[in-house]
């Protein structure tokens, strides 16, 4: 069965501190995507990826890097985590892309203090 | 603008009541309709999908959507639901040659055993 483990399952970080969150699927799938959720909002994309070495930004990707270093594994890395940043964090994989189902992670609980 | 509305952020039915939960969007051209399941600390997970022909979706464990064009809606129902089927449901859109994938904020339902 398809799967998309993310790691650290919740984390705390302080202000100004840098954070990475990864994942890593082996769906075998070429799109890889992040999305945040905050309560009472849907879920909203900072960053994806459609091939190895290469990352597109989302609808909010501000304060966010990405880096997918190989079809299996995508990061979302924080160099200056921010007090607005604290959210869950889901990883999602997909076979190509927008016509295709969507497989999320379970997601990270991020916690900036 | 383009949106996806899930007018309803709650929903409370009784264990074997039917369920209609809402989804309008306002985007143009050719799209996807999704509608997905979170339960609570969980990764989304994909109940069905629409992209043309019979515009009634079967999905899993009972559910099923409707898409109608003339008022721009994808309204997923079960006729019996399980105390089990309590989540977040989330209505999603994407867009033919774009790779995200926008979605409502959401539905929680509540089934009283």
């Amino acid at each position: 069965e398809a799967a998309v483990t993310q790691s650290p399952r919740s984390k705390v970080a302080v202000t100004g501190g840098k954070v990475t969150l990864s994942c890593h699927q082996t769906n075998n799938h070429d799109y890889m995507y992040w999305y945040r959720q905050d309560t009472g909002h849907g879920l909203r994309l900072i960053h994806y990826s459609y091939v190895a070495d290469s990352t597109e930004k989302g609808d909010i990707p501000d304060g966010y890097k990405a880096s997918r270093p190989s079809q299996e594994n995508f990061s979302l890395i924080l160099e200056l985590a921010s007090l607005s940043q604290t959210a869950v964090y889901f990883c999602a994989s997909s076979d190509q892309g927008a016509a295709e189902t969507l497989y999320f992670g379970s997601g990270t609980r991020l916690t900036v203090l | 603008t383009q949106t996806v509305s899930q007018s309803d952020a709650h929903v409370t039915v009784f264990e074997g009541d039917s369920v209609e939960l809402r989804c309008n969007y306002s985007y143009g051209g050719s799209i996807y309709l999704s509608w997905y399941i979170q339960h609570h600390g969980r990764g989304l997970q994909f109940l069905l999908k629409y992209y043309s022909g019979n515009p009634v979706v079967q999905g899993v464990n009972g559910f099923k959507a409707e898409f109608s064009k003339s008022d721009s809606s994808f309204h997923l129902r079960k006729a019996s639901v399980h105390w089990s089927d309590s989540a977040v449901y989330f209505c999603a859109v994407s867009l033919t040659g774009y790779q995200n994938f926008y979605f409502g904020k959401g539905t929680s339902l509540t089934v009283i055993p």
